[in-house]
């Protein structure tokens, strides 16, 4: 079964509002990375949360992480058009191996100005 | 400086063809990796190559074959190319194990027809 599922599958929302991602996985994990993808490119990493963090910050990015209930929260502040795209989370699971990160399906994001 | 670079940006071939797609990375990381990201962004993981040990993932097809030259490159090979081949495929690179961040290349956009 798919590791990572991002929640809304997609999200429409005004400048300069906040944009709230949530993740959800099924085993224990090391790490918990979220990613960003713009139409037509590669994946960008924005942030690694690790399994005995409960908050990371970096820029108008915050995350958080909840072991207990196998999910995160990625939320973007004051958002900008330039942050219209595509976001994954994406978990190495403990003993997961061959399995290397699994990746979500993804929020789209919209920035409407 | 392009950190990860995969040729081509797009491949149009036949069904039955064999094709290669070349990645290349520049930051010096000891892990590579092939992705394949389907219609619906959904990003699984194919392949994980570190110092000479490849980590296949069992639901990979045997057409598919990574080879790697050095460490800077991971090259990915497709024999007799099917229909539910055409995707985006990624290769990515991160410095140790799968757990570290993962530097993503742009993308190989392969149609078979």
């Amino acid at each position: 079964s798919q590791q990572g599922e991002e929640d809304p599958q997609a999200l429409s929302i005004q400048e300069g509002e906040n944009a709230t991602m949530n993740c959800s996985y099924k085993t224990s994990i090391n790490n918990l990375q979220w990613y960003r993808q713009n139409s037509g490119r590669g994946l960008v990493h924005l942030i690694l949360i690790r399994s005995n963090e409960r908050e990371k910050h970096s820029g108008r990015l915050r995350v958080t992480l909840d072991t207990s209930k196998k999910s995160s929260s990625l939320l973007i502040t004051a958002s900008r058009a330039a942050d219209t795209a595509s976001y994954f989370c994406a978990t190495d699971a403990i003993g997961g191996g061959a399995d290397g990160l699994t990746f979500g399906k993804g929020t789209h994001l919209i920035i409407q100005p | 400086d392009t950190a990860v670079s995969q040729t081509p940006k797009y491949l149009v071939t036949q069904m039955g063809n064999d094709k290669s797609i070349k990645c290349e990375q520049n930051l010096g990381h000891d892990t590579m990796y092939w992705y394949k990201q389907d219609s619906k962004k959904f990003l699984k993981i194919m392949f994980s190559y570190n110092n000479k040990e490849l980590i296949i993932n069992e639901t990979v097809p045997n057409r598919f074959s990574p080879k790697s030259p050095d460490k800077a490159h991971l090259n990915l090979h497709i024999n007799s190319l099917e229909l539910g081949d055409s995707a985006v495929y990624f290769c990515a690179s991160s410095q140790g194990t799968v757990t570290d961040t993962q530097y993503f290349g742009p993308g190989t956009r392969l149609t078979v027809l």
